[in-house]
């Protein structure tokens, strides 16, 4: 059972198109942190958010905690063929782990 | 500053038989966290280990097991292996001081495929 479910599940698009990446919960979490991971490699941390409505931006990404903290998004704007690979979100609960999600897998064509 | 390091990168077992994966933590970070990645799907977790001792379990069977090391290296043990272990097998390596909030850092994974 997956306490994170990602969409869409998979996303090609065109470079300069925006996107958005939905992280969707009905637990709370005290942490959300998004993840990129490319082929052959660990996820590598992007951002971790902790406060209800929080938004945090990184050059073209601009993440967003659910004022709940029950649910996360991650936007691109005018994405780039470097944004290709699998973004992950995961949450905390204040315990060991983190509970990561389905995983959106993101292509972007030149 | 030295990353998380996995080794080996990849290996192929028969069912049945046992592996050891290893994982030497990034300088600094004292805690170890092991995670099972089946294709297409995200990172489940099985085990950490803080101060070498085990500090958390993820809903996997006691034929996977663990140490940790004085220099917060890390061994992941898998016996009796099935075809459903086949899996990227990640490390994660961590400041427990830090908190909740803290990021891992994983290293590249074990790609390990049972026949």
């Amino acid at each position: 059972t997956q306490l994170l479910e990602q969409s869409p599940q998979f996303l090609s698009i065109q470079e300069g198109e925006n996107l958005t990446v939905y992280c969707n919960s009905s637990s709370v979490f005290s942490s959300l942190q998004w993840y990129r991971q490319e082929p052959g490699e660990g996820p590598v941390l992007l951002v971790t958010v902790v406060t209800g409505g929080e938004v945090k931006k990184l050059k073209r990404l601009t993440f967003q905690f659910g004022d709940a903290r029950k649910d996360s998004s991650l936007h691109i704007t005018a994405a780039q063929p470097g944004d290709t690979g699998l973004y992950l979100c995961a949450g905390g609960q204040g315990g060991n782990q983190f509970y990561f999600g389905t995983g959106t897998s993101l292509t972007v064509i030149p | 500053e030295t990353g998380v390091t996995q080794s080996p990168t990849h290996l192929i077992k028969t069912r049945g038989q046992q592996v050891t994966l290893r994982c030497s933590s990034q300088s600094g970070h004292n805690t170890v966290s092991w995670y099972q990645q089946a294709l297409g799907q995200g990172p489940q977790f099985i085990f950490q280990y803080y101060r070498e001792e085990e500090n958390g379990r993820g809903n996997f069977p006691p034929r996977f097991s663990g140490l940790q090391f004085p220099n917060y290296s890390s061994e992941l043990n898998v016996n009796a292996l099935e075809l459903d272990d086949s899996a990227l097998y990640l490390c994660a390596s961590s400041l427990a001081a830090l908190g909740v909030g803290y990021g891992y850092t994983f290293g590249s994974g074990t790609r390990l495929t049972v026949v």
